[in-house]
């Protein structure tokens, strides 16, 4: 699996209902951050959380992270319409001289109405 | 405090044409980096460019593509004799110099779309 791999693929919940997303990734991390995506739209930042951060709140949104693990889930608390969306996570690679961040193929989010 | 600026928005080339992106990172931010989203995918990296130098382009295909970041004006992503699977969203995204404490947080533009006929 790639690094910044998320699950489900596709997620599809009726308005109200919570949404939760994973990621696992395979190398060490500085950060992790989790972005939104609008169909056929740029990449809205939703939350960064660091390598000693376990757990973040912002909002209707809760982000865990797991080191041991290497898995980071993100919540959406009372989904609403308007959270129809692709959902991606973001690792940057801790390798020396290179901050790049890999991202995963995301999960494609539809609340349903 | 504007953010990272990318243009065009959308950019439609015919086949062996070249594409020209442009990025205006944050003020303030040093370096700036390149990913490629194809339909229906996530966002690959492609380079890692500071000012004047390019630090990391292990993402960036061998021919056509090249990249810049000269010490004034935007950083561009140029690609020569485009081909239909160049066809994607382009994304940009700056961070500050290193020391600042926050270097390895990334800030994205709005994307370009290429389309190549």
């Amino acid at each position: 699996s790639q690094q910044g791999e998320e699950d489900p693929q596709a997620l599809s919940i009726q308005e109200g209902e919570n949404a939760t997303m994973n990621c696992s990734y395979k190398t060490s991390i500085n950060n992790l951050q989790w972005y939104r995506q609008n169909s056929g739209r740029g990449l809205v930042h939703l939350i960064l959380i660091r390598s000693n951060e376990r757990e973040k709140h912002s909002g209707r949104l809760r982000v865990t992270l797991d080191t041991s693990k290497k898995s980071s889930s993100l919540l959406i608390t009372a989904s609403r319409a308007a959270d129809t969306a692709s959902y991606f996570c973001a690792t940057d690679a801790r390798r020396s001289g290179t901050y790049k961040y890999i991202f995963g193929t995301g999960t494609r989010l539809k609340v349903l109405a | 405090n504007a953010g990272v600026m990318q243009n065009p928005r959308h950019l439609v080339r015919r086949r062996g044409q070249e594409a020209r992106l442009r990025c205006s990172p944050m003020k303030g931010h040093s370096h700036v980096y390149w990913y490629r989203q194809l339909p229906e995918e996530g966002l690959k990296f492609m380079v890692y460019l500071q000012k004047e130098n390019i630090i990391d382009e292990s993402g960036m295909p061998k021919e056509r593509f090249s990249a810049e970041f000269p010490k004034e004006g935007p950083s561009i992503l140029r690609i020569q004799q485009v081909v239909r699977g160049d066809s994607a969203a382009y994304f940009c995204a700056s961070s500050p110099p290193r020391g600042s404490g926050t270097y390895n947080e990334q800030f994205f533009g709005p994307g370009t779309r290429l389309t190549v006929l």
